[in-house]
């Protein structure tokens, strides 16, 4: 079935480790993809997008993005993380190109410690 | 800007009553506004797509007489829960495709809580 999977449900660092979350996608042909961002007790808010042209995205924050299309995937990265990090990240797909509808994956929860 | 703002935050009602959730696009026109469901510890689904002056377009499983959306003018959508049972809590979604801005993104609402007893 078509799908966006984000492998790591829970994850907890450190302040000043290195941030990279995976998401895979199981559509195929032209696909839109984006990485949203929920801080706690906050509206989802748009980190990066990808649309075409050249696959490492950089997005707010200093997040930053590759999409790899043979892999079908588009992990997010941060090189060194800060507590106000602290949030769930959710990769989602748009299959049919635009801002239509968007297929999520199941988030992660990222915790920094001090 | 862009703005999206939901009403009410969080709503507790009785199992058989309707409940309406706004969905409003506080600094721009939204031709087209989504509606997701998130359980608990689980992703956004989407519901449904709500395009101003015509019908929403429902998901494959989502009852379209028990979930009854209205999109009536550029910056306000409703979603009406009909009947509403227990097993319909959950956090409901809403976004709002800015058209006007020249990117399509889509802005998020801060979401409400629905708990039917």
């Amino acid at each position: 079935a078509q799908s966006v999977s984000q492998h790591n449900h829970h994850v907890i660092l450190s302040e000043a480790a290195s941030l990279e979350l995976g998401c895979n996608y199981s559509y195929g042909g032209t696909v839109n993809l984006f990485w949203y961002v929920q801080y706690p007790g906050q509206h989802l808010q748009l980190l990066l997008k990808y649309f075409s042209g050249d696959p490492l995205v950089k997005g707010i924050k200093g997040f930053e993005a590759e999409f790899i299309k043979s892999k079908f995937s588009f992990n997010l990265r941060k090189p060194s993380v800060q507590w106000s990090d602290t949030a769930e990240y959710f990769c989602a797909v748009n299959p049919s190109g635009g801002y239509n509808k968007l297929i999520f994956g199941a988030g992660t929860r990222l915790a920094v410690h001090p | 800007g862009a703005v999206v703002s939901q009403h009410p935050s969080w709503v507790i009602c009785k199992s058989g009553t309707s409940v309406k959730i706004e969905c409003r696009s506080l600094d721009f026109q939204a031709t087209t506004m989504f509606w997701y469901r998130q359980f608990p510890k689980q992703s956004l689904m989407l519901m449904a797509t709500s395009n101003e002056g015509s019908k929403a377009t429902y998901e494959q499983g989502v009852e379209k007489d028990k979930f009854l959306i209205n999109h009536a003018s550029l910056t306000l959508s409703t979603l009406t829960v009909t009947s509403a049972h227990p097993e319909d809590s959950s956090f409901y979604i809403c976004s709002a495709r800015d058209a006007g801005g020249g990117t399509n993104e889509q802005f998020f609402g801060p979401g409400t809580r629905l708990t039917v007893l």
